[in-house]
C-alpha cells in the first residue's frame, strides 16, 4: 500500500463552523505533513509530525490545530476560519526511521479542497 | 536556507516533441536530494524523478530525464516524446537530508501540451 488517503475531498464551511480534515497512511512512515496550496502556487509547509510529535509549526494561526493520534493518522482541526484560508490542503508522509536513508521524498494524498464562506 | 528557482512560469510544447524545464537551487549542504514533482489538474502531487547529489549519473525514468550539474546547482528536467497526459504543473524541490523537515519547492512551471 503506497497511498496517502485524505478525507473529505471537498469541504465548504462557514466562518463559525468547526470541521476536521483527515489523513491516513499505512506505509510505516514516521513523518507526516500538512501543506496548504493556493492555485498555481507551490505547497506551503504548515506542520510536521515526526514520531507522532509535532516537530515543525510554521507559525500557523491557532485556528488550525493539528493532531496525530497514532503513526498512521493525521488530523487538521479547523475553527473560525477566514475566507483567505480557502485552499487545497495536502497531507504527505515520508520515511524517516530504522536507519533507512531519509531521502526526504514525500508521498502526497489527493488533497482536501476547502472553501470558507 | 535553501532556495529553489524555476524561471519559467509556463512552457508550451507540441505533442511528441521534447521540452526542458529549468531549475536552479542554492544550498550550503554537500549531501542532498532533488526532486521533480508533477501536479495535474486532478491535483495529486506525483513524484516524477529523484536525484541524489552524491551520484554523478543523471537519473532517468522512461521519457523523463534530468541534467544534474552540481557545481552550477542546476537540475533541469527533460521530457521526451511529450504526451497530452504530461500537461501539469511541475515543481522542482530540494531536501537537505537528515531529517523530516519537508521539501523546499520552486514556484512551479505550468506545462501545456499542444495536440
Amino acid at each position: 500500500d503506497t497511498e496517502v488517503t485524505q478525507t473529505p475531498k471537498h469541504l465548504v464551511m462557514g466562518m463559525t463552523n468547526k470541521k476536521s480534515l483527515k489523513c491516513e497512511q499505512h506505509m510505516g512512515h514516521r513523518a507526516m505533513y500538512w501543506y496548504k496550496q493556493k492555485a498555481k502556487k507551490p505547497p506551503e509547509l504548515m506542520f510536521v509530525y515526526s514520531y507522532e510529535k509535532l516537530s515543525i509549526n510554521e507559525s500557523v494561526p491557532s485556528r488550525f490545530s493539528p493532531e496525530c493520534p497514532n503513526s498512521s493518522l493525521l488530523n487538521l482541526h479547523l475553527h473560525a476560519l477566514q475566507p483567505e484560508d480557502s485552499a487545497l490542503y495536502l497531507c504527505a508522509s515520508s520515511q524517516t526511521a530504522g536507519g533507512l536513508v531519509d531521502t526526504g521524498e514525500l508521498f502526497f494524498g489527493e488533497g482536501s479542497r476547502l472553501t470558507v464562506l | 536556507a535553501q532556495t529553489v528557482t524555476q524561471s519559467q512560469p509556463e512552457m508550451s510544447v507540441q505533442e511528441a516533441e521534447t521540452v526542458t524545464l529549468s531549475c536552479t537551487y542554492d544550498t550550503s549542504e554537500s549531501d542532498y536530494y532533488l526532486f521533480w514533482y508533477k501536479q495535474p489538474p486532478s491535483r495529486q502531487m506525483i513524484l516524477v524523478i529523484r536525484q541524489e547529489a552524491y551520484k554523478q549519473q543523471n537519473a532517468t525514468e522512461n521519457r523523463f530525464s534530468v541534467n544534474f550539474q552540481k557545481a552550477a546547482k542546476s537540475f533541469s528536467l527533460k521530457i521526451s516524446d511529450s504526451q497530452l497526459g504530461d500537461a501539469a504543473m511541475y515543481f522542482c524541490a530540494h531536501h537537505s537530508g537528515g531529517g523530516a523537515d519537508g521539501l523546499t519547492f520552486g514556484k512551479g512551471t505550468h506545462l501545456i501540451i499542444q495536440p
